[in-house]
């Protein structure tokens, strides 16, 4: 079946460490997408990648980096220099042509204590 | 910058009343699309409108896209258990293609 499978569900992390989110997609989607979740706050977009080796920073991308080396992966790396990184992050993929929706991975809950 | 708004951010409704949650934009939308949330969950497409004044249904669930293209509504009629989680609008970001606008969603919870 096609989908987005995110590792780990969770992660556990102590202040100060980077830690590399896994985000791997079998839709052949073009476009792909991190979004941080908070209680209450809706879906923030961290970085975006439309096409293999380019991407953007979103509106909260201080703090995170990317890489988007093959069409089907796409980890989102959370620095120390992210100064409340505990949330659930989404990742999600959107095909390049014809309807546009979003196809969302299962999260990853990120806790750093 | 752009906004998506959404109200109300929490409903408590009894199962079998009707639940109603707006969405509204700071700037006119091409599109308006709609996900749900259930809980511990992801997000999930469930619809989009594009037509000024749509009105699209899916059973219980009828949406709606304002004439002017700013705002929108879902509306479930007689609530089951089911429909609980969190529903989302999103709309396209003005700045970049493909990107999309979030509201901060109103979480539904049905008492059985």
């Amino acid at each position: 079946d096609g989908g987005i499978t995110q590792s780990p569900k969770y992660l556990f992390r102590k202040e100060g460490q980077n830690v590399t989110l896994s985000c791997e997609q079998n839709l052949n989607h073009d476009a792909m997408y991190w979004y941080r979740q908070d209680p209450g706050q809706g879906l923030r977009l961290i970085y975006y990648s439309q096409i293999v080796n380019d991407f953007q920073k979103g509106d909260i991308a201080e703090g995170y980096s990317v890489s988007r080396e093959k069409k089907e992966s796409f980890p989102l790396t959370v620095t120390s220099a992210q100064k409340n990184p505990t949330a659930f992050y989404l990742c999600a993929s959107m095909a390049g042509t014809g309807f546009r929706s979003l196809h969302f991975g299962n999260g990853t809950r990120l806790t750093v204590t | 910058g752009q906004q998506v708004m959404q109200i109300p951010q929490y409903q408590h409704v009894q199962e079998g009343e009707d639940f109603t949650t707006y969405c509204n934009s700071s700037t006119t939308l091409s599109n308006i699309q709609w996900y749900k949330q259930r809980p511990g969950g992801h997000p999930v497409f469930l619809i989009q409108l594009v037509k000024s004044g749509e009105v699209k249904k899916q059973k219980r669930l009828t949406f709606q896209f304002g004439e002017a293209k700013k705002n929108s509504s879902l509306h479930i009629t007689a609530t089951q258990t089911t429909d609980v989680g969190t529903y989302f609008c999103a709309g396209p970001s003005g700045g970049s293609q493909g990107n999309l606008i979030f509201g901060k969603g109103t979480k539904l919870s049905v008492k059985p």
